[in-house]
């Protein structure tokens, strides 16, 4: 079985400053993959940071790099140096390699301001 | 380069009548996904297809069937439509099933917004 939590409904930042988007885990596979997904308000899904279970350097991708604790079983995306853009909800998702079975958390909505 | 096409955009049902979502992806892709979304929420897991000729349920299977008629087809049946039925659904397909190509993006179709009245 497979369980994603996202504890932050809202989270705001100002403009140029980090901020730690959470995400815990539940599975029971010995395998997955952890996936962070960005929407903004037109609604597509945007795709940001792949980490491995079995990864032992945390992921980056630019401003993203992705906090992988596994025996906490937790996630969390650091977005660094925020920008107007990133405004939008952010998704955090886990893939079970055994099955395929792909599930999201209900979300985190970001607002950065000036 | 079309990625995956679904059909329609929007719908309108009444409580009780039945619709079919049909997605395609050409990207020879193996697994499929059938995702919906409600207002200010999360993507949830309808059912989901990892290979041509096999379906699994998902997190909110309850009131869907699904076909998945050939490797770029996974078409989702509401058979009787209910209000809480009224979302929006997503189709996705990924590679993730050949074992390699995890550090890749679910592709996305556009979303069928679907209304219940």
């Amino acid at each position: 079985a497979q369980k994603i939590t996202q504890t932050q409904p809202g989270m705001f930042v100002q403009e140029k400053e980090a901020v730690t988007l959470d995400c815990t885990y539940d599975t029971s596979d010995q395998s997955y993959g952890l996936f962070w997904y960005k929407q903004p308000s037109s609604g597509e899904m945007i795709f940001l940071i792949y980490q491995g279970s079995y990864d032992e350097q945390n992921a980056t991708e630019g401003r993203y790099s992705l906090n992988f604790q596994k025996a906490r079983k937790s996630a969390n995306l650091v977005i660094s140096a925020s920008q107007l853009g990133d405004s939008a909800m952010y998704f955090c998702a886990i893939l079970s390699y055994n099955t395929d079975k792909l599930i999201f958390g209900t979300g985190t909505r970001l607002q950065v301001f000036p | 380069n079309a990625g995956v096409t679904q059909t329609p955009k929007f719908q309108v049902l009444k409580t009780g009548q039945s619709m079919t979502l049909q997605c395609a992806q050409d990207m020879n892709h193996n697994s499929m996904y059938w995702y919906r979304q409600d207002p200010g929420m999360g993507l949830r897991l309808i059912y989901y297809s990892a290979s041509e000729g096999t379906t699994d349920k998902g997190e909110v299977p309850n009131g869907y069937n699904v076909s998945r008629l050939n490797k770029r087809e996974f078409s989702l049946r509401l058979e009787s439509a209910a209000p809480s039925q009224t979302s929006v659904y997503f189709c996705a397909s990924s590679d993730y099933s050949t074992g390699s190509g995890y550090n890749s993006p679910l592709h996305f179709g556009n979303g069928t917004r679907l209304t219940v009245t």
